[in-house]
């Protein structure tokens, strides 16, 4: 059965801490990337990866790291230096990430809060 | 000004109307438009695409692209309940090193359709 897996669906976390949002994917695309999700604003890139150990920054990278050392794996770290951390995060995978209408798939979310 | 703008609703139809859905957009460089659906909880999923101005349909889903007037439509005609969903309009530009894989999303219309 394919497809991509977030975990944990609820994570809450106390201020100044560090937190790790897991995404797997078995559909053996290349291309994997984080969106954030806030009420009346449209997804946002945070980072995504066309290859295993590269990534690119999108749009509002700041307070966010990520590594890709395996294809299937892409987790995201939510730092202390995001000032706004609450929010439902988003993983999706695409083929190449070389297609402008290449079709995304996305995970179920991570809605994080920040208590 | 977002370079997508799209009516957060919520919009409430009648099982059976038609439901009308569209987007602006500001980029010229835009020529790729996908809609997606987006269930409660639950990570957005592709409805359609297109390419360039004109309409497209696929079952009881018609997608416009105005670029004139730089506009979008989704039309879901014969609405039912489970069409109640958020539905999020996407673009990209054309082809190019910058654009891979980089969407632009609108916020997202809520659409409850009542029996």
């Amino acid at each position: 059965d394919g497809g991509i897996t977030q975990s944990p669906k609820y994570l809450f976390r106390k201020e100044g801490q560090n937190v790790t949002l897991s995404c797997e994917q078995n559909l053996n695309h290349d291309a994997m990337y984080w969106y954030r999700q806030d009420p009346g604003q449209g997804l946002r890139l945070i980072y995504y990866s066309q290859i295993v150990n590269d990534f690119q920054k999108g749009d509002i990278a700041e307070g966010y790291s990520v590594s890709r050392e395996k294809k299937e794996s892409f987790p995201l770290t939510v730092t202390s230096a995001q000032k706004n951390p609450t929010a439902f995060y988003l993983c999706a995978s695409s083929i190449s990430g070389r297609g402008a209408l290449e079709e995304q798939f996305f995970g179920p979310g991570t809605r994080l809060t920040v208590l | 000004q977002k370079e997508v703008e799209q009516d957060p609703g919520p919009l409430s139809v009648p099982e059976g109307a038609i439901v009308s859905l569209n987007c602006t957009y500001s980029n010229s460089a835009f020529q790729y438009f996908m809609w997606y659906r987006q269930y409660s909880r639950k990570g957005p999923e592709l409805l359609m695409y297109t390419y360039s101005s004109g309409n497209k349909e696929d079952g009881r889903f018609t997608a416009q692209v105005d670029k004139s007037s730089k506009y979008i439509s989704l039309f879901i005609r014969d609405s039912q309940p489970s069409d109640s969903a958020t539905y999020l309009c996407a673009m990209s530009p054309s082809l190019t090193t910058d654009s891979w894989g980089k969407f632009q999303f609108g916020a997202g219309t809520q659409v409850v359709v009542t029996p």
